[in-house]
Order: C-alpha cells, then structure tokens, then sequence
C-alpha cells in the first residue's frame, strides 16, 4: 500500500493567488482529515470527512479556505486568495477506524 | 474530547528506556488513550493505544493506572530514531471521530 499521498511536496506561491492541495487516501479508508501544522499554533484540524461529507468545518480558518471531496480516493484543499500568514506544512491524513494515517504533507510557503 | 497534560521535553540516553507521562484526569468512561509521534519533517505516526489495560506492540508498551487519569508511555530500548514529538490524545474509539493534538512531549534520544 502507498499510504496517504500528497502533492504537491512543496508549493511557494505569491500572495493573492489561488492554491490548490491535493490528497488521496489509502483505499478503503472512510475518513478523511486536513490539518496544518505551524511554529505557533502546532497541529490544527481543519476539517474532516466521513463517507465523503464534510462533517466538521469548524478548524477551517476563514471563508477563504474551501475543502471537497468529490470521491472516496481524492480531496482537494483550496485556498483562494493566498496569504503570508498561510504559510505552513498541510496535512492530509484517512482513517478506516480509530488510527489515522498521516501523508507526508505540503510544505507551503505564500510570498 | 478529555484535556491532556504533558512535559515540553525529556532526555533520554541511547539503549535506556524513555518514560512519557500524561495526564487525562478528565477522561471519560468511553474514551481511549492514543499516542502518535511526530519525527522532524514528517506526518504523525500511530505508536498505541489502549482503553485501560496495559498494552503492548513492537513499538512500545503503554501503562495506564487504574483509575485511568494518567499513563505512560514505554520506549524499552530508545534509539536516535526515536527522537521526536510524542502526543498523547484521549479520544472516543471510532473511526470518523477527530483527533485533536495538543503539544505533545519533544524527546531527544542522546547518544
């Protein structure tokens, strides 16, 4: 098994633009997990699926951050504009009961 | 989801084991202790987890006490590989539950 992938790696991007993270899961897993990681505030969850529905939002940050799940085996992190204070390593993780698996992440860096 | 209390950081020397200690005096009947740890760079990995007895894996063992408002966790032989950020959770054991990550324990294995 691959284990939770992740692109890209690394993203540096210019304030004001559109970013997209992506995130595929390990097959067969029904839950699935976005969290940022930072200096300051540590590991935050932002949202997470179940069955593919959004059942808790309540991490994401602003009205600039947007997550879907449009299938079992892909999710997208959109984040429209970008903005310096972005800037962080992003976490994808699934799970299929109680233990998660965690990719390896998308460090970005918003200029 | 139970409050956890950890030590910033603890030393250990190569070959010895390392003792991490939480605190989850609020726990609830129907929660289980969780540890992951985090190694510089990468994603959260799962170590163990436990209701209220000790268990035990190729990775560690996890001790809880019997009114299971603390636990520890055991790195019987720590390596430099070892050295990493070690977050105890409580939560509900089933999948699509989140997991919320406090700051965990920095440990550094010493030669």
């Amino acid at each position: 098994d691959a284990g939770v992938i992740q692109s890209p790696r690394h993203e540096v991007t210019e304030m004001g633009q559109e970013v997209t993270l992506r995130c595929k899961p390990i097959s067969g897993h029904n839950s699935l997990f976005w969290y940022r990681q930072t200096m300051m505030r540590g590991l935050e969850l932002l949202i997470y699926f179940n069955n593919n529905v959004p059942i808790d939002d309540s991490g994401m940050p602003e009205d600039r951050f947007s997550a879907k799940m449009p299938n079992a085996s892909f999710s997208t992190l959109k984040i429209q504009p970008s903005e310096p204070r972005d800037s962080a390593v992003y976490f994808c993780a699934s799970s299929l009961e109680e233990t998660q698996y965690f990719g390896p992440g998308t460090r970005l860096l918003v200029l | 989801d139970a409050k956890t209390t950890q030590p910033t950081s603890m030393d250990c020397a190569e070959g010895r084991a390392a003792n991490l200690p939480c605190n989850h005096s609020t726990i609830s009947g129907n929660e289980y202790v969780y540890w992951y740890r985090q190694i510089h760079s990468q994603g959260p990995q799962y170590i163990i987890h436990g209701l209220k007895n000790n268990e035990t894996n190729e990775m560690a063992s996890l001790i809880i006490t019997e009114d299971r408002k603390s636990s520890t966790l055991i790195l019987p032989h720590a390596t430099l590989r070892d050295t990493a950020v070690y977050y105890c959770i409580v939560r509900v054991a089933a999948g699509g539950f989140k997991t919320i990550f406090g700051a965990g324990t920095r440990l550094f294995v010493k030669a």
